[in-house]
């Protein structure tokens, strides 16, 4: 069975400043697909980043960056140029490449909050 | 489109009686699963369907039944409920099964057992 750990309960940036938060997942699988998602206050799961572990090159979105370690089994997620707008919980997720289903495996998640 | 929805936004039962969340998305998708979010533990995944008429089991089924009797629908229904079951529960949508696609969430159903 594979588990995600995010060992960072809460954090805090200031706006405009770089933040990066902590997953590492143990698994015996060599081919599989992670995730960060951010869950703000209004309780709806939004899809951040996307990483495939068969890939070499850290995946990108905007602001958002992850660096993606397969030997370490990390994966942290690098948000830079904080806005207010970036308060929210964020989860780790796993997800296995081989099989019929999409499940997801997530981590207890870190409360990020960006203040002024 | 409306994407995935979550019906009650907001539930309190009592011990014992049994409910039915329901969730439906209309963007045709194969894949459908039920989690469940507790404070410190994520989300887990409770039931799935890799489509109609296809369940299993996931992380924590126990006290949940699920069917798919159509793409559109998964509901998820609590028999005899239990303040153990006390969470917030989401519903989510992938195109098809495997291969990493990105999963779409309903806005969830806060659900309250006393």
């Amino acid at each position: 069975a594979q588990t995600v750990t995010q060992s960072q309960p809460e954090m805090s940036v200031q706006e405009a400043e770089t933040v990066t938060l902590s997953c590492t997942y143990d698994t015996s699988e060599s081919n599989y697909y992670l995730f960060w998602y951010k869950q703000p206050p209004s309780r709806q799961m939004i899809l951040v980043i996307r990483q495939e572990a068969y890939k070499q090159q850290n995946a990108t979105e905007n602001r958002f960056s992850v660096n993606f370690q397969k030997a370490a089994k990390s994966f942290s997620l690098k948000i830079s140029d904080s806005q207010l707008g970036d308060t929210a919980m964020y989860f780790c997720a796993f997800m296995k490449h081989t099989g019929t289903a999409s499940k997801l495996t997530f981590g207890t998640g870190t409360r990020l909050q960006v203040t002024l | 489109n409306a994407g995935v929805t979550q019906t009650p936004k907001f539930q309190v039962l009592k011990t014992g009686q049994s409910m039915t969340l329901q969730c439906a998305q209309d963007m045709n998708h194969e894949y459908m699963s039920w989690y469940r979010q507790d404070p410190g533990m994520g989300l887990r995944l409770i039931h799935y369907s890799v489509g109609a008429g296809i369940t299993d089991q996931g992380e924590v089924p126990n006290g949940y039944n699920v069917s798919r009797s159509t793409t559109e629908d998964f509901p998820l229904r609590l028999l005899s409920a239990a303040p153990s079951q006390t969470s917030v529960y989401f519903c989510a949508s992938s195109p098809f099964s495997g291969g990493g696609n990105e999963q779409f969430f309903g806005p969830g159903t806060r659900l309250t057992v006393l």
